[in-house]
Order: C-alpha cells, then structure tokens, then sequence
C-alpha cells in the first residue's frame, strides 16, 4: 500500500544546531506540504512543493528550508534551531486533481528544542 | 484574510450527537473538509463537501454547508468514544485560474467523548 512515512519520530536537539525532517511518499504525489503544529494555531504551512526542483515558502517558513530533487521526498531543513521550533511537524502530499485537493499526512515528528 | 475558526473544545456523551462547527471566510473555496486526528497520529481525511451542495450524509456523518454565512458543520450521530480526537476543517482557496492546491486548516475542535 502507498504511505508517506517522516522520521524520525521524535527529536531532541538543542538551539543553533542544524535539524533535518525526512519525508517520504510512495503515492507518486506532485505536491507535497510540510506543516507545523501548535496548540491554539492549528496547522500552519510552512513549505510546499509542486513538483521535483518547485520549493515555494508557506505562512511561517522563516528559518526553515526544503529542497526536491525526486518526486519520493522533501526533506525539511531547520538551519540554526529555535525554541520557538519545538512543534510537531506532520508532512502531506497530494496529487493535483482539479480543485478537489486531499491531502495525505504522515503520522508526525515531535522536535523539542532545548 | 485566510482565517477558519473553530471552538477548541466539545464534550458530549456516549450515545449523543455532536455538532462542530466552523466559519471560513475564502469564498473561492471549491471544496471543504473535515480531517481527523487521533492521539499521536497524522491527520486523515474524515469527509468533503463540494461547494455547491447543502448537505452531504456518509453513515454517522452529516455534513451542512451555509455558503452565504461561510459556516460549516459536522455532525456525528450516536457518537462513540473511538470518536474522540480533533477535528480540523479546511478549505481549499482558489487563485485566479485554478486551485492552490493548498488548504487551510481552522484551529482544530478537540472532542471529548465520555462513557
């Protein structure tokens, strides 16, 4: 069965250290999302891709980066950690089918920045 | 702006309906959705509806759409407690020759079922 799977599950890192999120999909999806999730604000985009070499930056994607260089996967990349980065990040993907838009999650990534 | 809202808690009991609802202010939005998570999992998609329909019933859900008021709602019937988790309600805004392919996600509804 097709899945899209994020490792690891969770991370404890400490401030300024370089963290990176896998993602990966095997529904053969264009569009893949990354997202954070805090209590109170729900989930906020914070990159997306169309297609392999398409970045674009979401609502929050200040200090955060993702590169796409196969359909399979978007890594996401937290260049200096932040306290304010402790979150849990999920990671969806879609395939582009009109206006109807469903989308798949992974089952999360819990960061804690210390 | 981009903003769907939610109330962030609902309690009910076993056997009860429960009614979430949420305001979306992108009336460009084709479809909507209902996603749901459960403790220490990802989001799945629960349900949607197409923008140009009232109503749509899959087994305990019922979904209403008021597009004029912009509100929706999810109605889950003889709820039980495997229903507890947040629901989340998103929509898909449109840009000017086709969709974003992006959704918005509201705040989340954490529903608490009690036996």
């Amino acid at each position: 069965d097709a899945e899209i799977t994020q490792s690891p599950r969770h991370k404890i890192t400490e401030t300024g250290r370089q963290v990176t999120l896998a993602c990966h999909q095997t529904w053969n999806h264009n569009n893949m999302f990354w997202y954070r999730q805090d209590l109170g604000h729900g989930l906020r985009l914070i990159h997306y891709s169309y297609g392999v070499q398409d970045t674009n930056k979401g609502e929050v994607s200040d200090g955060y980066s993702v590169s796409r260089s196969n359909t399979e996967d978007l890594p996401l990349t937290l260049e200096s950690a932040a306290s304010s980065q402790t979150s849990v990040y999920f990671c969806a993907s879609s395939e582009s089918r009109g206006a109807k838009n469903i989308q798949y999650f992974g089952a999360g990534t819990r960061l804690s920045v210390l | 702006g981009e903003d769907v809202e939610q109330s962030l808690f609902l309690s009910v009991r076993e056997g009860d309906s429960s009614v979430i609802n949420c305001t979306y202010t992108d009336s460009s939005s084709t479809y909507l959705y209902w996603y749901k998570q459960e403790p220490g999992a990802g989001l799945q998609l629960l349900t949607y509806i197409f923008s140009n329909m009232d109503m749509k019933q899959d087994q305990r859900l019922t979904v209403l759409l008021n597009k004029k008021d912009k509100h929706l709602s999810l109605r889950i019937a003889d709820t039980q407690t495997g229903d507890s988790a947040i629901y989340f309600c998103a929509e898909s805004p449109a840009t000017y020759g086709g969709a974003t392919n992006k959704l918005i996600f509201g705040t989340g509804t954490l529903l608490a079922v009690q036996p």
